[in-house]
């Protein structure tokens, strides 16, 4: 089993549209959660970290579920801006070794 | 000036070349990272280094190698290039010791293997 797993999409939304996106992880001693967005061939970038009461960034607000494993993103107002891949991101939390495991991405793309 | 740097940005290679892609970054980060991104299949990790004497495998470091050669470099050299190694790779840096660590990535060198 995947240590992150995300719905590929892609999601194609109308401007103005909520949407949400689900990630799950499964070594639930994982400590620290995050989504990053990535746009057509850039880099990935931090958008935001994931607390377990929850967190809002203007129109993101981002959820964790410890009982069931799993992380939403949820994008209000969309805008067009907006469109990106967006990376789930969980941080196992050891120390001396590599913790941080991506998903693979939910696509997103905004229509006019 | 950007924070980590990677060079070349776009490389077209033959099949059995060696090549050598370079990351630099300012940041003062020890914990250096080469990924490799695929379509469908997202970040994969090669290799990883938590300072100047510590070299890691990752997932896939098969035909890859590595150096670290100092704090701000971390180069990763393929030495028989085959043409499933078409991808983009990505550099990355980030703190030492945070629970909430997080990534900063280089801007991708896009590698075509003929």
């Amino acid at each position: 089993r995947k240590e992150v797993e995300q719905d590929p999409g892609p999601f194609n939304v109308p401007e103005g549209a909520t949407v949400a996106f689900n990630c799950t992880y499964s070594n639930s001693a994982s400590q620290s959660f995050f989504w990053y967005r990535q746009d057509c061939r850039k880099e990935p970038k931090l958008l935001m970290s994931v607390y377990s009461s929850g967190n809002e960034d203007g129109r993101f607000t981002a959820q964790l579920n410890r009982a069931s494993q799993y992380i939403s993103l949820l994008i209000r107002d969309s805008k067009l801006s907006d469109s990106a891949t967006y990376l789930c991101v969980v941080n196992r939390g050891q120390t001396g070794a590599n913790n941080l495991f991506f998903g693979t991405g939910t696509r997103l793309t905004v229509i006019p | 000036d950007a924070d980590v740097t990677q060079t070349p940005r776009n490389r077209i290679t033959k099949t059995g070349k060696r090549i050598m892609l370079e990351c630099s970054q300012t940041k003062g980060h020890d914990r250096m990272y080469w990924y490799r991104q695929d379509p469908g299949l997202g970040l994969r990790l090669i290799y990883y280094s938590f300072d100047v004497k510590d070299i890691n495998k990752g997932e896939i470091s098969d035909g890859y190698s590595v150096s670290r050669q100092a704090q701000a470099k971390f180069s990763l050299s393929l030495e028989s290039a085959i043409p499933n190694q078409t991808a983009l790779y990505f550099c990355a840096t980030s703190e030492p010791g945070q629970q909430e660590e997080t990534q900063y990535f280089g801007p991708g060198t896009r590698l075509l293997v003929l």
